[in-house]
């Protein structure tokens, strides 16, 4: 089956940098998505990664590695606007997400 | 353009009554979905529909039911509403079966 866990809270400081972790198993491997959702508001879209390594995109950069079923999301240059839950997501055999449940991220001044 | 709107914002229904909670797009996107989030709980798959005239079903689907007349609406119906289905219900598109998906701003329900 499919299972997708993240740690339920995190704590920052501002300006400082953060990595949340995301740990999946899945009976095959279509990518995984990291999507970032403001309270009260919808999910949009961070990253995907399919292969493995690191990809950089502005202060997010997202990391994979397939062989350990691990992905992490690096947020750099903490902001106050990035408090928000961190949601990470893996196609199952069909193409539909299985979404994590979310890692809340708290940003202290 | 408008995205992806849901329409109503939010609702509070009487149990045993029906509803239907609307959805349109206007990216001409093959794949549509509805989700429900529920507090601690990751969004969960209520049913799919991978192009005009196909739908499919989720994790979740039992007391809802959906239809895809046309590429842009995809409604999600609840029959006889149970308060167990009190959530904030998101609908989403994509371009493909594995692409990045879309999310309108969401329909929050209360059942009582």
């Amino acid at each position: 089956g499919q299972n997708i866990d993240q740690p339920t809270e995190m704590t920052a400081t501002e300006g400082a940098i953060v990595q949340i972790n995301c740990t999946y198993q899945t009976s095959g491997f279509n990518g995984l998505f990291w999507y970032q959702q403001h309270a009260g508001e919808a999910p949009t879209f961070l990253s995907y990664n399919v292969l493995d390594g690191l990809e950089e995109k502005g202060r997010f950069s997202s990391f994979l590695s397939r062989s350990k079923g691990y992905s992490y999301l690096l947020l750099k240059e903490l902001q106050m606007k990035d408090s928000a839950s961190y949601l990470c997501a893996v196609p199952d055999s069909n193409y539909q997400l299985i979404w994590g449940a979310g890692t809340k991220l708290i940003i202290k001044p | 353009t408008a995205g992806i709107t849901q329409a109503p914002t939010s609702q509070i229904l009487a149990a045993g009554r029906s509803m239907t909670l609307r959805c349109t797009q206007d990216m001409r996107h093959n794949a549509m979905y509805w989700y429900r989030q529920d507090l601690g709980l990751g969004l969960r798959l209520i049913h799919y529909s991978n192009t005009a005239g196909t739908t499919g079903k989720g994790e979740v689907p039992d007391g809802y039911s959906v239809s895809r007349a046309n590429t842009d609406d995809f409604p999600l119906t609840l029959a006889s509403a149970v308060p167990s289905q009190t959530s904030v219900y998101f609908c989403a598109s994509s371009d493909s079966e594995s692409g990045e998906q879309f999310f309108g701003p969401g329909t929050r329900l209360t059942v009582l």
